[in-house]
């Protein structure tokens, strides 16, 4: 069984740039979440995507959104970005809710010059 | 507000060794605590999931305890292996989706 894939691996962004993420779940999974890992912060979770719908949202402004596909494929979105904004993006997918084993991906580095 | 803590934050030991890596966490109800493992520029790789009913979940070398009236979790790994140099990191859901430790970054020296 495949993996959880995210596209892009890298991107390298300039400030005020928009950005979007894709990542493609197991096959199967319903619960599609995302993180942000910065060397400060740590991983901070951004939202969780079950049926296509927002179940959970993390403590990050209102830049950052996500939609859910009906095939369970997830974006996310960053709009007008900023030098912080700069980070390891990974997508974790579980079989209905994030209280099921996480299976993330290899995660998206943002740069953002 | 759930926080995890993970020590120590570095650890260095010899092949061969026994070790425990810590976590702890203040807010003790919890669904499950999660144990994973990533490698440096990659994902997260679970390792072991204990149910907050359960005590202790096994996976090879690898043995996670939880004690959830102290807020506690152990990941024992034995007999370590150079492969096992990594950072661990523990996570815990309630209320709310995963809350992530900083991680234990072990280096297995051969």
């Amino acid at each position: 069984k495949a993996g959880v894939t995210q596209t892009p691996r890298y991107l390298i962004k300039t400030r005020g740039q928009q950005v979007t993420l894709s990542c493609s779940p197991i096959s199967g999974h319903r619960s599609v979440s995302w993180y942000q890992q910065t060397p400060g912060q740590g991983l901070q979770f951004l939202f969780e995507y079950f049926s296509e719908t927002q179940r959970n949202k993390g403590n990050f402004p209102g830049r950052f959104s996500g939609r859910q596909f009906s095939n369970s494929r997830s974006e996310m979105n960053v709009s007008t970005l900023e030098l912080g904004d700069s980070a390891l993006y990974l997508c974790a997918s579980s079989l209905v809710t994030s209280g099921d084993t996480q299976y993330f991906g290899p995660g998206t580095r943002l740069t953002v010059l | 507000k759930q926080e995890v803590t993970q020590i120590p934050a570095a650890l260095s030991v010899p092949e061969g060794e026994n070790l425990v890596l810590n976590c702890s966490f203040t807010d003790s109800a919890i669904y499950n605590l999660q144990w994973f493992r990533q490698d440096p520029g990659k994902g997260l790789t679970s390792l072991l999931l204990i149910q907050s009913s359960q005590r202790e979940q096994t996976s090879g070398r690898l043995n996670a305890s939880l004690d959830k009236s102290s807020g506690r979790s152990t990941l024992y790994i034995a007999a370590s292996q150079p492969g096992d140099s990594a950072t661990y990191l523990c996570a815990v859901t309630g209320n709310t989706p995963l809350v992530f430790g900083k991680g234990t970054r072990l280096s297995v020296i051969a």
